[in-house]
């Protein structure tokens, strides 16, 4: 059974980078789906932020392209979210998830981690 | 972006009565290249991630009871709960995976009547 966790500080800075790394066990995370991240501020909705492939192709939300990245380490099974100029705004809890190719859509995303807090603030 | 508009935003449902709830998009989520509509349900309870109940619109996923059905195509979608249970208490989010980037409806929250 695939699973996935998040980890990585649960509290950062206003202006800092926000840093999150997704470890996958139980399948391998060099196949054909994109691996993503979702947030969720408190008490809101749903925002999906962007995702990669193991090859390196990657896309984001035009609503935060010019603050994120999102990166694969294949020898690691694990990707990673970086966000920076944070503000109070990005305060959420961050999930992340598998999604299979576009073109097949499929379950849209079949898989989700527990998700983890990260609260900006000084 | 396509935006999903879900309706109601709150919801309150006696036991056993039918839940609908609405998901439009403010363009076609119909994937040309394999003709599936890509627009997914979602429920999810307080400190859990979302779970998935429908994709491609209508397909139930594996596990999910019966009494949830999926309908509609390209822009207007529908999420049905045929006889409330108190376990289907959640808020439950319709999400497009047609067009980048993915995007959900704001929510809605079913609650007993």
């Amino acid at each position: 059974q695939l699973q996935l966790q998040e980890t990585g500080p649960g509290l950062a800075e206003p202006s800092e980078t926000l840093s999150l790394t997704c470890s996958v066990s139980g399948g391998s995370i060099s196949i054909d789906y994109f691996w993503a991240w979702i947030r969720q501020p408190p008490g809101k909705g749903l925002e999906w932020i962007g995702s990669v492939h193991y090859r390196g192709s990657t896309s984001y939300n035009p609503s935060l392209k010019n603050r994120v990245t999102i990166s694969v380490a294949t020898s690691k099974n694990q990707f990673s979210l970086r966000l920076s100029s944070v503000t109070a705004a990005d305060t959420a809890v961050y999930y992340c998830v598998r999604q299979p190719p576009r073109h097949t859509g499929g379950r849209g995303i079949d898989y989700w981690g527990q998700g983890t807090l990260v609260t900006v603030s000084s | 972006d396509i935006v999903m508009t879900q309706s109601p935003d709150s919801l309150a449902v006696s036991l056993g009565e039918r839940a609908t709830i609405n998901c439009k998009s403010s363009q076609s989520v119909l994937y040309r290249s394999n003709n599936k509509n890509h627009l997914a349900w979602f429920q999810q309870k307080p400190g859990q991630p979302p779970k998935l109940l429908i994709y491609w619109a209508s397909t139930r996923e594996s596990g999910v009871p019966d009494r949830f059905s999926g309908s509609g195509s390209g822009t207007d979608f529908t999420l049905t709960i045929s006889s409330l249970q108190a376990e289907d208490v959640a808020v439950y989010y319709c999400h497009q995976y047609s067009g980048i980037p993915d995007t959900f409806g704001q929510g809605t929250k079913l609650e007993i009547k």
